[in-house]
């Protein structure tokens, strides 16, 4: 089974800066799709940005950016210049990409919450 | 506009009692699930499904059931053996391929005393 850890808890940056959030996995497919997802107070989860194991371009949306290392099995989050609005818990999910393999659910991480000081 | 629409946001229920969480999708996907979120913790698999009259369990399927009568039709129950029912509840959809995110409803929040 596939597992998805992310390591820090809480992380905190400064309104403007740049933070990373780190998330690794554990898998033996080599045909997957990873996500960032974004939960504000509202609870309503939000896509941030997704990432196919096949394509070794790094994503990217606006101010959030992946760094994809599959070797490593690591999919960090980096957010530019941050905003108050930014803080959230964000989750990295995992996804198989073979469809017949147990649906398409995805496996989350246990969440980091992140704080942005004005 | 579509989405998914879970009712309703907040539920309240003695302990014993059986209670149906619902989640209603007009995205046309076919594939369905509900989540478990405890607090400060990430979301675990209840149950899932693919299609129509077919769904499966996930990681903490004991004490809950589900049905799939209809496309958009996923209500989720809380039975009296679950043995810690508090909790936040999100139903997801999605196109059964490829990269296709998940879709979530605003979640149920479920008190039970």
């Amino acid at each position: 089974a596939q597992t998805v850890t992310q390591s820090q808890p809480e992380m905190s940056v400064q309104e403007a800066e740049t933070v990373t959030l780190s998330c690794t996995y554990d898998t033996s497919e080599s045909d997957y799709y990873l996500f960032w997802y974004k939960q504000p107070p509202s609870r309503q989860m939000i896509l941030v940005i997704r990432q196919e194991a096949y394509k070794q371009q790094n994503a990217t949306e606006n101010r959030f950016s992946v760094n994809f290392q599959k070797a490593a099995k690591s999919f960090s989050l980096k957010i530019s210049d941050s905003q108050l609005g930014d803080a959230a818990m964000y989750f990295c999910a995992y996804r198989s990409g073979f469809t017949n393999n147990a649906g398409n659910m995805l496996t989350f991480g246990g969440g980091t919450r992140l704080m942005v000081k004005p | 506009d579509g989405g998914i629409t879970q009712s309703p946001k907040y539920l309240f229920r003695k302990e014993g009692q059986n209670v149906t969480l619902s989640c209603e999708q007009n995205l046309n996907h076919d594939a369905m699930y509900w989540y478990r979120q405890d607090p400060g913790q990430g979301l675990r698999l209840i149950y899932y499904s693919q299609i129509v009259n077919d769904f499966q369990k996930g990681d903490i399927a004991e004490g809950y059931s589900v049905s799939r009568e209809k496309k958009e039709s996923f209500p989720l129950t809380v039975t009296s053996a679950q043995k810690n029912p508090t909790a936040f509840y999100l139903c997801a959809s999605s196109i059964r391929t490829g990269n296709s995110p998940l879709h979530f409803g605003n979640g149920t929040r479920l008190t039970v005393t």
